[in-house]
């Protein structure tokens, strides 16, 4: 199956500052989305980006699907901004049936100080 | 519109007992999906239901089973639960496969 990698495991930053998250995949896919996850367990949407490049206020994200990768970048990060951070690949369907899951990568744990 | 809604939220349990686990997808969406998360295996997917048909499982043991009622609304069912059970589920829905999920608040099981 498709293989998730994101990077870096781990960022701490100081408030104010911008990251780049990244997400790495093995194969084709017809899906990409980067989710934040919430104190409370809750994926929330933030992009859904097979391809081509999005933009949400400080939040945007380029995915480059024909070197298999995406990239989250926060700006002008706030402490609201902590948390895991998730990116999910759905694989291109084989003929004749689906196959369609979300595989998902390990995340990268934010954390934004005051 | 309504999201995705996960009933119950928590839910805590003895091994051996069953368990099972409801989702209502948002409103037109006809694929459902469960996923597990834990600590040690991030998340995982359990299986993916399109029109009251499974169409797809993960690598879960025969104990994890789902279905899919007319109105998209599925349910998630555990047997003879184990210690290792004990983990954060998922459901996502989405208008049809390969697009967009958007998941529900989770339903959080402890098994003890």
């Amino acid at each position: 199956g498709i293989q998730v990698e994101q990077s870096p495991p781990d960022l701490i930053l100081q408030e104010g500052a911008n990251s780049t998250l990244r997400c790495n995949f093995s194969d084709s896919v017809n899906n990409l989305q980067w989710f934040h996850q919430n104190p409370w367990g809750q994926l929330i949407n933030l992009f859904y980006i097979p391809s081509g490049t999005k933009q949400n206020g400080r939040l945007s994200a380029t995915t480059v699907a024909t070197e298999r990768y995406s990239l989250l970048y926060i700006s002008s990060s706030q402490t609201t901004d902590s948390g895991v951070y998730f990116c999910a690949v759905g694989g291109a369907s084989n003929s004749g049936g689906s196959n369609y899951k979300l595989t998902f990568g390990k995340g990268t744990l934010l954390t934004v100080n005051p | 519109k309504a999201g995705v809604t996960q009933t119950p939220r928590y839910l805590i349990k003895t091994r051996g007992q069953q368990v099972t686990l409801s989702c209502s997808p948002i409103s037109g969406h006809r694929s459902v999906s469960w996923y597990q998360q834990t600590p040690g295996q991030g998340l995982q997917f359990l299986f993916e239901y399109f029109s009251e048909t499974q169409r797809n499982k993960g690598n879960f043991p025969g104990r994890f089973s789902g279905r899919q009622f007319s109105n998209s609304r599925s349910e998630m069912n555990v047997s003879t639960l184990e210690l290792g059970d004990s983990a954060l589920y998922l459901c996502a829905s989405s208008l049809w496969d390969r697009l967009e999920a958007f998941f529900g608040q989770g339903t959080r099981l402890t098994v003890v």
